[in-house]
């Protein structure tokens, strides 16, 4: 079976701080691999998604990067955390499907 | 306008009722429409999905499609204190995710 991990679950991180988090997934090839953030009352927002390893298309502009080294490794990235990044970052794969299974999600608070 | 528009309650409601979620969107070329729930602090997970217009059943829950009028509902009947989380609709022109638009999110409370 599929299975999708996500870490760290929480993260306090001053503002101007580097963020990395990371998303792997079990049991599948080739997924299709989402980060998304969630904001009260706001919905999930697409920030990035990758159809394949190096291939990566943001939809968001904004001080946020991702990469992936690998075929079901994820990895988000910025380089200096602002206030407004903090949110809840979910992971999300499919395969050449409508449906979406999403990671445990990490909360990141910037101060 | 956004492409998907969800009143974000919250929505509170007694053991046992007849709760109904909406969602209206503006991009005609939505076929693909879906319900996800979410319990707090987790991740989302798909509960109903529907092709096109008309009506899916499965269990305590129903989802509707009109494409006529742009709108989408989710029933849910009997409702539970298990079923209280946040609902969320998405929908998408195809199977491809990176096209899926989802909605802000209803929170629904149920109290016994």
């Amino acid at each position: 079976s599929q299975t999708i991990h996500q870490w760290p679950a929480t993260l306090v991180q001053p503002v101007g701080s580097p963020l990395s988090l990371e998303c792997t997934v079990e049991g599948t090839s080739n997924p299709n691999l989402y980060w998304y953030r969630q904001a009260a009352g706001r919905g999930l927002q697409l920030l990035f998604y990758s159809v394949g390893i190096g291939q990566i298309s943001s939809e968001v502009p904004q001080n946020l990067s991702a990469s992936r080294p690998q075929d079901r490794q994820f990895i988000l990235s910025s380089k200096k955390l602002l206030l407004s990044d903090s949110g809840f970052y979910l992971c999300a794969w499919s395969v050449d499907s409508y449906e979406q299974f999403f990671g445990p999600g990490t909360r990141l608070t910037v101060l | 306008q956004k492409e998907v528009e969800q009143d974000p309650g919250p929505l509170s409601v007694p053991e046992g009722a007849i709760v109904s979620l909406n969602c209206t969107y503006s991009n005609s070329a939505f076929q693909y429409f879906m319900w996800y729930r979410q319990y707090s602090r987790k991740g989302p997970e798909l509960l109903m999905y529907t092709y096109s217009s008309g009506n899916k059943e499965d269990g305590r829950f129903t989802a509707q499609v009109d494409k006529s009028s742009k709108y989408i509902s989710l029933f849910i009947r009997d409702s539970q204190p298990s079923d209280s989380a946040t609902y969320l609709c998405a929908m998408s022109g195809s199977t491809g995710g990176f096209k899926t638009i989802f909605g802000a999110g209803t929170r629904l409370f149920v109290k016994a």
